[in-house]
């Protein structure tokens, strides 16, 4: 059975500082894993979605890896920003198709 | 452009009630998910669409829960004889080719039973 498990569960930085979030899963036979960022009582905002086959998406600030063998992904931001402040979920697709299973969740503040 | 809407925002119910959930996906997109998020844990899975049929159903925690999408667009689901552990947020998400493409989220229904 998959399992995802994002550390650390929080984490508290001053603006500016460039961060790394951590993504691990059990089973390395994913089709994708996609990272989302959800505000408090919001619903889910996707950030990057890297499919298997690939080894990193860009977007602006947001650097997100994927080593399957290994079962590891990870999500940069650069230059972190107040706005920033949310929690951030990874999630797999795996080899059964079609659902995402989801981490706990990384709570980030970012401090002005 | 018109994301993924879910309606109500909020529902408070009383335990043994009948609630129905209703989601409409991004116009276009074949596949309509439904998730469960409990306070403090990631969203956990409970059904899947393909088109109007259910591909897979395995997350439905038991037969109290039930979900259509009769016209492949629209889903609605429906929990009977509502329990408070039935708690939870409900999301609703949809994808333009499934199964293994981006999944885009709506705001979810907060369910709150007494």
């Amino acid at each position: 059975k998959q399992e995802v498990t994002q550390i650390p569960a929080a984490l508290s930085v001053p603006e500016g500082e460039n961060l790394v979030l951590n993504c691990s899963f059990t089973d390395s036979a994913i089709y994708n894993l996609q990272w989302f960022r959800q505000d408090p009582g919001k619903g889910l905002t996707s950030l990057l979605l890297i499919q298997s086959s690939q080894r990193e998406q860009t977007s602006g600030r947001l650097n997100a890896s994927l080593d399957k063998s290994s079962g590891r992904s990870t999500l940069y931001i650069a230059a972190s920003q107040p706005g920033d402040s949310a929690t951030y979920l990874c999630a797999v697709i795996d080899n059964q198709g079609g659902k995402l299973i989801f981490g706990q969740g990384t709570e980030l503040s970012v401090k002005p | 452009g018109a994301g993924v809407s879910q309606t109500p925002s909020n529902k408070v119910t009383e335990k043994g009630k009948y609630v129905e959930l209703r989601c409409d996906p991004i116009s276009g997109h074949t596949a309509l998910y439904w998730y469960r998020q409990s306070l403090g844990q990631g969203p956990e899975f409970l059904i899947y669409f393909q088109g109007t049929g259910a591909a897979d159903d395995s997350g439905l925690p038991n037969d109290r829960f039930f979900a259509v999408r009769p016209e492949g667009s629209v889903s609605t689901l429906k929990i009977q004889r509502t329990e408070r552990g039935d708690s939870a947020v409900y999301l609703c998400a949809s994808s333009l080719r499934p199964p293994f493409n981006e999944q885009f989220f709506g705001p979810g229904t907060r369910l709150t039973v007494l």
